[in-house]
């Protein structure tokens, strides 16, 4: 069945560095993946997508880009700050019309100021 | 702000008890989702609606579970007699969904804050 998997966190990052945070996923056809992110005692809000190969979501200096030759949507920031500490997850919607979401079980970052 | 909201927030129940959310979605949406998300997990799908109609129902969802939308807008999901395995962050989320049209359009779902649910 579909499936996503992402790499277990925590991520300790101090300000002004990198972030990667590797997703991979499992899917019939050609499904749209995203990255939500949940900050502290809220709910899941979007970060960006993509719904076909090779598409670049970006969002807030966020970027993931959609390879379907090695099933990854790699979220990506070329420089964090100490806002962005928040749990990360990656989803894909299935093909079809039945839009149900299969999520990651999340990343945490923290970022060090 | 017309964004998803559920109430109540956070729910303290005794094992055994019936507990009851609620959930309104988007008012232009005609979808509507309920996951539930355990500490240190992603949301796992527990039912949906297009509109009134309660279209598919994860295996997750035992007896127990029911859901409603009586009337196309707001959702009900009810657990009777809850076990401490129940504990869990209850999420809605809604969407908009018109066979035909382009999917970048109408598959992106909108998240409500969340019930929490503590079963003693």
């Amino acid at each position: 069945g579909d499936s996503v998997t992402q790499m277990e966190g925590p991520v300790t990052l101090s300000e002004e560095a990198f972030l990667t945070i590797n997703c991979t996923y499992t899917a019939t056809g050609y499904p749209s993946l995203f990255w939500y992110v949940q900050y502290p005692g809220e709910g899941l809000q979007l970060l960006l997508k993509a719904t076909k190969a090779d598409d670049k979501g970006s969002n807030k200096g966020f970027e993931a880009t959609y390879r379907k030759e090695t099933t990854s949507f790699h979220l990506e920031k070329g420089s964090v700050q100490v806002s962005d500490s928040a749990v990360y997850f990656c989803a894909l919607r299935g093909p079809g019309n039945f839009n149900k979401f299969y999520f990651g079980s999340g990343t945490k970052l923290n970022v060090k100021p | 702000d017309t964004g998803v909201s559920q109430d109540p927030r956070h729910k303290i129940t005794k094992r055994g008890q019936n507990v009851t959310f609620r959930c309104d979605p988007i008012s232009e949406h005609n979808r509507l989702y309920w996951y539930r998300q355990t500490l240190g997990q992603g949301p796992e799908f527990l039912t949906y609606f297009q509109n009134e109609a309660q279209l598919e129902k994860s295996r997750l969802l035992s007896d127990r579970f029911s859901a409603e939308r009586p009337k196309g807008s707001f959702s009900t999901l009810e657990i009777q007699r809850t076990e401490q395995g129940d504990s869990a962050m209850y999420l809605c989320a809604s969407c908009s969904y018109h066979r035909g049209l382009a999917t970048s359009s109408t598959d992106t779902q909108y998240f409500g804050p969340g019930t929490r649910l503590t079963v003693l």
